[in-house]
């Protein structure tokens, strides 16, 4: 079955520490997206790729880095320099700007 | 750039309706909406497209006003089922495949 894979589930985070998440996607979509979902502020986009080897920054890029080497990968680094990781992250992929695929969130904890 | 989106919140009884309002201060060239339910991936529900079209999907439907940038959701004889958060997405800049969402409305329906 085609779809977005986000792993890992949970994630926890050492103060400093740089980690990745994880999206996978077998839908042939060209567009990429990461997002990070706070109580009460929706979904806000940290970046977004359009086509292989080229991305662009959201809202709240600050503190976040990613590639797109291949065009199923995704995957997005949180640095040190983002100061308040703590959040439930989602990705997504879509066709042409169509219907989006969200895969099912990386909840990441600072402790 | 995130779209506005009104109420914040709605509470209803099985089998009322309800209006979920979606702006944004910049032209729209297409909206999505989508569900979330609690610890869930957004689930898509329909994409509006320029032109002032209506559409809908079972009990819930949609229309888009461009000259007024905004689109509405209504949802018709309300179910259990249709709690959750629902949020609507612009692509800011026309034509891009930049996604960006409101902060959602978060909808609950007691029997």
């Amino acid at each position: 079955d085609g779809g977005i894979t986000q792993s890992p589930k949970y994630l926890f985070r050492k103060e400093g520490q740089n980690v990745t998440l994880s999206c996978e996607q077998n839908l042939n979509h060209d567009a990429m997206y990461w997002y990070r979902q706070d109580p009460g502020q929706g979904l806000r986009l940290i970046y977004y790729s359009q086509i292989v080897n080229d991305f662009q920054k959201g809202d709240i890029a600050e503190g976040y880095s990613v590639s797109r080497e291949k065009k199923e990968s995704f995957p997005l680094t949180v640095t040190s320099a983002q100061k308040n990781p703590t959040a439930f992250y989602l990705c997504a992929s879509t066709l042409h700007g169509t219907e989006a695929f969200f895969g099912q969130g990386t909840r990441l904890t600072v402790v | 750039q995130q779209p506005v989106q009104s109420p914040q919140a709605v509470i209803l009884r099985e089998g009322e309706d309800a209006v979920i309002n979606c702006s944004s201060s910049k032209a729209l060239y297409s909206v999505h909406w989508y569900r979330q339910k609690h610890g869930e991936a957004p689930v898509f529900l329909m994409i509006l497209l320029k032109g002032g079209e209506q559409k809908g999907h079972d009990k819930i439907s949609a229309s888009f006003n461009e000259k007024k940038q905004q689109s509405s959701l209504y949802l018709t004889a309300s179910q259990l089922s249709y709690s959750g958060t629902y949020f609507c997405g612009t692509d800011p800049q026309g034509g891009s495949e930049k996604l960006v969402f409101g902060k959602g409305t978060k909808l609950t329906v007691n029997p």
